[in-house]
């Protein structure tokens, strides 16, 4: 499974968007990124996934760079509960017998 | 639809005790996977199973047990515990390979 690097730390003012970028380089091609966040104590929540488009659900948007190389992960209007660490994760789509890597993950600060 | 279910939430045991955790996955998904968190590693995988067999195995010793029963239960089991075994123990459940991740609220596991 590919390596991802995320920023340690990030903050962001409650009702702007909090974008949260993550480094894939060694993506192959059929590896999918993958992003969770995890609330403190409690465990990590799926919030999107995307191959090579961009991917837009209830919660967020994912940005993937033509090359496939690194991602953004868009909250569009953060709120105090979207405070939490954020992982992005790159992994095959199928056969993956459950294991995910996580890294140490970006934590967003949303502030008031 | 509920989610998954981990007991008991919060346990603590002395240094060369066992002890057993429990994981209930979401009705209809046949993956359980184990993972362990600390301030330190983060997130580990240690185990997953599906249909009761285990499918693939981090890197832990053989004190770090598991199975999985034809409901799609599962339990792991650490022997001889010792005190950096103390962790968060969460489990995830999916309906298979294609699918993501639901993780339950984890077992916070103090030894002493």
């Amino acid at each position: 499974d590919a390596k991802t690097t995320q920023p340690p730390s990030m903050d962001c003012a409650e009702g702007r968007a909090a974008n949260l970028p993550c480094n894939h380089s060694t993506i192959s091609g059929n590896e999918y990124v993958y992003w969770y966040r995890q609330i403190h104590s409690q465990g990590p929540q799926y919030i999107i996934h995307g191959l090579k488009n961009n991917e837009t659900n209830e919660m967020a948007s994912l940005i993937i760079t033509e090359d496939r190389k690194s991602s953004t992960l868009i909250l569009p209007h953060a709120t105090l509960r979207d405070t939490a660490v954020y992982y992005c994760i790159v992994r095959v789509a199928t056969g993956n017998t459950g294991k995910l890597i996580f890294g140490q993950g970006t934590t967003l600060q949303v502030k008031p | 639809k509920a989610g998954v279910t981990q007991t008991p939430r919060y346990l603590i045991k002395t240094r060369g005790q066992q002890v057993t955790l429990s994981c209930s996955p979401i009705s209809g998904h046949r993956s359980v996977s184990w993972y362990q968190q600390t301030p330190g590693q983060g997130l580990q995988f240690l185990f997953e199973y599906f249909s009761e067999t285990q499918r693939n195995k981090g890197n832990f010793p053989g004190r770090f047990s598991g199975r999985q029963f034809s409901n799609s239960r599962s339990e792991m089991n650490v022997s001889t515990l010792e005190l950096g075994d103390s962790a968060l123990y969460l489990c995830a459940s999916s309906l298979g390979d294609r699918d993501d991740y639901t993780f339950g609220s984890g077992t916070r596991l103090t030894v002493v």
